[in-house]
């Protein structure tokens, strides 16, 4: 059972090129989730979706897109990468349960740099 | 706006002794959910513990506990006997909305730095 699992691992960009972060889930977890997490400000929401086919924007959106095409698998897209998106990117799924934690479960995190 | 406020960048405990760390939130909803993750020096997401708006209780796992206090609208987290692998970061998360986790956010986050 590998749970969410992040690709690339680490990434160096140069400034206005464009990557796609992959997240595959193998839990049928319906919700999806990318974050950032930059020092002093904790995790970040970019965007999130709610199941195949619908996504959503977080508290952080400027900048990237997103898709979640088949349940097990969302996107994270940086058209023109900037230096201000050099960050950890970190993926997390969970279920939309009626009662119950829904704790969320994260992927190992995708260290990007931008030049 | 900042939902989720984790006023302490930094704490030291004394190996064995006991540390509470601080976060309060903020939400208008009924339901919501708590919760504290660990971050290791390894990078990798730890679920500790949670707490649903509407527990009474506070909730307990292990030597970790929630002091929660829902008038003040905190969420203390409290390491009993701390051991030197308790190091890291903390960060205080919330929930909104019932049953599904809709939204899950962040606080800035504390380091935990566990002497000897």
């Amino acid at each position: 059972n590998a749970g969410v699992t992040q690709t690339p691992k680490f990434r160096v960009l140069k400034t206005g090129q464009s990557m796609t972060l992959l997240c595959a889930q193998d839990m049928n977890h319906e919700y999806m989730y990318w974050y950032r997490q930059d020092p002093g400000m904790g995790l970040r929401l970019i965007h999130y979706s709610v199941g195949e086919g619908t996504t959503a924007k977080g508290e952080v959106p400027d900048g990237y897109n997103v898709s979640r095409l088949k349940k097990q698998n969302f996107l994270l897209g940086l058209e023109s990468a900037a230096p201000s998106q050099t960050s950890v990117y970190f993926c997390a799924s969970n279920f939309n349960q009626v009662s119950g934690a829904n704790v969320l479960t994260f992927g190992a995190g995708s260290r990007l740099t931008v030049l | 706006a900042q939902k989720i406020t984790q006023t302490q960048p930094g704490m030291f405990v004394q190996e064995k002794e006991a540390v509470t760390l601080d976060c309060t939130y903020d939400t208008s909803d009924q339901s919501y959910g708590l919760f504290w993750y660990k971050q290791p020096s390894s990078g990798e997401m730890i679920f500790l513990i949670y707490q649903g708006s509407y527990d009474e209780q506070n909730a307990t796992e292990g030597r970790y506990s929630l002091n929660f206090q829902k008038a003040r609208k905190s969420a203390n987290l409290v390491i009993s006997a701390s051991q030197l692998g308790d190091s890291a970061m903390y960060f205080c998360a919330m929930r909104e909305g019932w049953g599904g986790g809709f939204k899950t956010i962040f606080g800035a986050g504390t380091r935990l730095f566990v002497k000897a």
